[in-house]
C-alpha cells in the first residue's frame, strides 16, 4: 500500500520568512496530493491541491511541486504570517482504490 | 453553508462502554469518511461510504468498530466494549462524490476513554 513520509515534523519561523514542507510517497500510481491545513481544535481544512498532470501549482503565498520521477512534493509559504501557524498535513492517493493516506504532519510556527 | 457537523463534540466513557459518534455531512454529498486522529499522529482511515454502502472498510482496526449510513446522509459510527487506546479525535469527512473530490472535515469528536 501507499506510504506519505512528511518532513520535518516542527518547523519555527520568523514572520515574513519563507517555509517549506517536504513529503514522499511510494506508490507510483498515486495522482492526487492534496495539502491540508488543521488549526487547533479544528478539523484539517483543504489549503492547496496539485494532480500528476501538473508540476506546480500556485494560491497566493502558496505553491506546491511535485515530481513525480522522484516521489516526492511539496509545500511552499511565502511571507509567512502568524495565522499560518497550524499543523499541516501531506496526503496522497492509493493507487487503484484512490484511498488518502496522509503524512504525520507539521507544526509550523511562525514567530511575530 | 453548512459544513460537515459532528457530535458529540466530547465524549469521555468508561472501558468496556459502547459509544456512537454522529456525523452529519454536507447536503448533497455522496461521498462520506471516518479517520481517527491519535495524539500528535497524522489521519488514519477507517471506513468510507458511498451513498449508503461502504465499499472500503479497510481502516477499521477491529470486529468492535462498525459504522453505517442511513439516507445517504447521516452516518453513525459504533464502538463497542471501547478499550483506553481507542481514545482519539474521531474526524469525518464529505466530499462531492468522488475520493478525490475535496474532502471538507468536520470539527472531529475527542473520545476518551478511562
Amino acid at each position: 500500500g501507499e506510504n506519505v513520509e512528511q518532513h520535518p515534523s516542527t518547523l519555527s519561523v520568523q514572520e515574513g520568512d519563507s517555509a517549506v514542507i517536504k513529503c514522499t510517497y511510494s506508490d507510483s500510481a498515486s495522482n492526487y496530493f492534496p495539502w491540508y491545513k488543521q488549526e487547533l481544535g479544528k478539523g484539517p481544512q483543504l489549503i492547496i491541491d496539485i494532480r500528476s498532470n501538473v508540476g506546480e501549482k500556485k494560491d497566493q503565498r502558496i505553491a506546491v511541486t511535485l515530481n513525480k520521477t522522484a516521489k516526492h512534493f511539496s509545500l511552499h509559504i511565502t511571507e509567512t504570517q502568524p495565522e499560518d501557524s497550524a499543523v499541516y498535513f501531506c496526503a496522497a492517493t492509493q493507487g487503484g482504490s484512490e484511498k488518502l493516506v496522509f503524512g504525520k504532519g507539521m507544526k509550523l510556527t511562525v514567530n511575530p | 453553508g453548512a459544513g460537515v457537523s459532528q457530535s458529540p463534540s466530547n465524549k469521555v466513557t468508561e472501558k468496556g462502554k459502547d459509544v456512537e459518534l454522529r456525523c452529519d455531512p454536507i447536503s448533497g454529498h455522496t461521498a462520506l469518511y471516518w479517520y481517527r486522529q491519535s495524539l500528535g499522529q497524522g489521519l488514519e482511515f477507517l471506513i468510507y461510504f458511498q451513498g449508503n454502502s461502504a465499499p472500503d472498510k479497510s481502516g477499521l482496526p477491529s470486529d468492535r468498530f462498525s459504522a453505517e449510513r442511513t439516507g445517504g446522509s447521516v452516518s453513525t459510527l459504533t464502538i463497542q466494549r471501547t478499550q483506553q487506546e481507542d481514545s482519539a479525535v474521531y474526524l469525518c469527512a464529505s466530499s462531492l462524490k468522488r475520493r478525490t473530490d475535496t474532502q471538507y472535515f468536520g470539527p472531529g469528536t475527542r473520545l476518551t476513554v478511562l
